[in-house]
This record gives structure tokens, C-alpha cells and sequence, in this order.
């Protein structure tokens, strides 16, 4: 396990329809974090969980997104009823708990979802 | 509120000159802070960061960073710049042990050989 793995890698789905993602953290990482990124953009934050807990949710985050990190180790991100609004790049990332020195965050290569 | 801005959408650099990408962040306690660098279709790469400690802190590719306290400020720099630092650089903090990191809007930096 050399970083964090995102998949898919793309996905294109028809406005209506429900996607969900999967990430996978580095193996001994507690925090896990879901950022969206639209072109040229920074990330934006949507949520992030410490083992299973989801500890925070963006509010500007709809009713339509849900994330869940059952068992401390992978997350999935699901959207339902697409808009061609969330058309975007879904970033993950893991760390450890930060109050150390090995506080950053360490990022997947995402997953480009497009809706259509 | 808790924020970071990078006030240049865009650096032009001539090759071999040095660079500087600019930082700011909300006043609010003792922050730490992050660089991170994106190159097209891939994820961040984180770079350096500023924890405690000394205010220039040095990292990956010959990047170094100066943390200013006074001026809120936390620039990336690099002596000599290369073609291949073309990219797109953020700048994120995270204000304490519990909170996000939140990021700042980006900058892209051009090195002109």
C-alpha cells in the first residue's frame, strides 16, 4: 500500500442516476477526507471522518451526498439524483491525527465524475 | 472566518530566476500550514509545511516556504526556477488539531525557458 487509491478513475452517468465512489486510505492513516475540485479551482471541503466517525459536513454540502466509513478503513461517496452541477473531480485524501508532525494530508488521483 | 488566499491567479517566471507564490491566512490562533502542487489530470502532491518551529521551512523540488506570523503571510519560494515547476500550487491551512484543512484558490505558475 503506497498511497490512496481512488476509483473509478472516471465516471460519466446520466443526470438523474446515482454514482457512488470508493476510497481506500493509507493503511495507518485515522483521517479521511472528501474534497470536490472543479476546473482551475481549489478543493473544496465536503466532509471528513476520524476512523468511522464523520465529524464534520460541509453546508453547502445538499442532502443528496452521503459518505460513510463503516469499519475505520474505506470510504464511499455517494451522490444521488446527479446534476449536471456536480460534474467535477472528487478528491480524497488520508492523514494521520493531526497534534503531531505528520499532520498533512496525502491525496488520491481523484475521480472525475461528468454528468450528462 | 477561517480562511487562506493566494492573491495571484497566475506567476510568469523565467527559467533559472527565482519565484515567489503568495500566501495569506485568517488571523486565528496558531495555524499550520501546507503547499501542495497539482500537475494536469493528477492529485496533489503535498510539498512542505510549516508546523512550529523554525519560519523557513524547506521542502520537496528545492521549494522552501517562510512563515511570517505578522504578516499572516506563508510564501512558497525557490532560488532557480525549471520548466518543469510549471503547475498549479495551493497554498491550505488547518487551524487546529480537530478542524479541515482548508485550501486556498490556486495559483499557476508558468516558467518560461
Amino acid at each position: 500500500d503506497t498511497g490512496v487509491s481512488q476509483n473509478p478513475r472516471h465516471k460519466i452517468t446520466k443526470r438523474g442516476q446515482n454514482v457512488t465512489f470508493r476510497c481506500d486510505p493509507i493503511s495507518e492513516h485515522n483521517r479521511l477526507y472528501w474534497y470536490r475540485q472543479t476546473l482551475g479551482q481549489g478543493p473544496e471541503f465536503l466532509t471528513y471522518f476520524q476512523n468511522e466517525a464523520q465529524l464534520e459536513k460541509s453546508r453547502l454540502l445538499s442532502d443528496r451526498f452521503s459518505a460513510e466509513r463503516p469499519k475505520g478503513s474505506f470510504s464511499t461517496l455517494e451522490i444521488q439524483r446527479t446534476e449536471q452541477g456536480d460534474s467535477a473531480m472528487y478528491l480524497c485524501a488520508s492523514s494521520l491525527s493531526p497534534g503531531g508532525a505528520n499532520t498533512e494530508a496525502f491525496f488520491g488521483q481523484g475521480t472525475r465524475l461528468t454528468v450528462v | 472566518a477561517q480562511s487562506v488566499a493566494q492573491p495571484e491567479d497566475q506567476v510568469n517566471v523565467a527559467e533559472g530566476n527565482p519565484l515567489t507564490v503568495k500566501c495569506t491566512y485568517s488571523v486565528s490562533g496558531n495555524p499550520y500550514l501546507f503547499w501542495y502542487v497539482q500537475y494536469p489530470n493528477r492529485g496533489l502532491q503535498f510539498l512542505l509545511k510549516y508546523i512550529t518551529g523554525d519560519n523557513l521551512v524547506k521542502g520537496s523540488y528545492g521549494f522552501e516556504a517562510e512563515f511570517n506570523k505578522s504578516q499572516t503571510s506563508f510564501h512558497l519560494k525557490k532560488p532557480s526556477a525549471l520548466v518543469s515547476d510549471s503547475a498549479l500550487y495551493f497554498c491550505a491551512v488547518r487551524y487546529s488539531s480537530a478542524s479541515k484543512i482548508i485550501f486556498g484558490s490556486g495559483t499557476r505558475l508558468s516558467i518560461r525557458p
